[in-house]
């Protein structure tokens, strides 16, 4: 089945920084997904990018389809940016999520 | 809509014992998930459902069971509670067919189960 790796399994950022997290899948996907999962556990849709480019405020994604990556872009951190980011790829089916990336924003 | 709500929030279990946890979705999706996530871990498919009456197995469906009477509803049992079942477990749904929609996934807010 399809694997889906994500990079990096950490970072720690000053409050304001900017940020580019990567997410790889082993085969083409119908369905790409970025979610944050807050520090009380709530997974929080970000974007749902099978292709193309998408913004939301300071949150950006973009998804190479033919390469097989996701890139999600935070700028001007802040605190509640804390917590795990994870992609999952797959089908109507089937998502299968990455191990996610712990991002801590300090003040 | 209150989208996907999941009862209870909080369950603990003894060994051996079973219970059901409940998932009800109100956004009229035909597709709906439940998966299991383990400390540390990224989330693991247990069961999902395409409609009322049509079931089938996700990656670590051993010693679960499910069932989709309405296409509100899909609960999640589990019969004989074991150590390896303590996990926060979460329901999704999701829209697609011919009429339109997509495949993105929408999640309730989780059931932390601990099994002692």
């Amino acid at each position: 089945g399809i694997q889906v790796e994500q990079s990096p399994p950490d970072l720690i950022l000053q409050e304001g920084a900017n940020s580019t997290l990567r997410c790889n899948f082993s085969d083409s996907v119908n369905n790409l997904q970025w979610f944050h999962q807050n520090p009380w556990g709530q997974l929080i849709n970000l974007f749902y990018i099978p292709s193309g480019t998408k913004q939301n405020g300071r949150l950006s994604a973009t998804t190479v389809a033919t390469e097989r990556y996701s890139l999600l872009y935070i700028s001007s951190s802040q605190t509640t940016d804390s917590g795990v980011y994870f992609c999952a790829g797959g089908g109507a089916q089937k998502l299968v999520f990455g191990q996610g990336t712990r991002l801590t924003i300090n003040p | 809509n209150a989208g996907v709500t999941q009862t209870p929030k909080f369950r603990i279990l003894k060994i051996g014992q079973s219970m059901t946890l409940q998932c009800t979705q109100d956004m009229n999706h035909n597709y709906m998930y439940w998966y299991r996530q383990d400390p540390g871990m990224g989330l693991k498919l247990i069961y999902y459902s395409v409609g009322a009456g049509i079931t089938d197995k996700g990656e670590v469906p051993n010693g679960y069971n499910v069932s989709r009477s309405t296409t509100e509803d899909f609960p999640l049992r589990l019969e004989l509670a074991a150590p390896s079942q303590t996990s926060v477990y979460f329901c999704a749904s999701s829209y697609f067919g011919r009429t339109g929609g997509s495949y993105e996934q929408y999640f309730g807010p989780g059931t932390r189960l601990t099994v002692t």
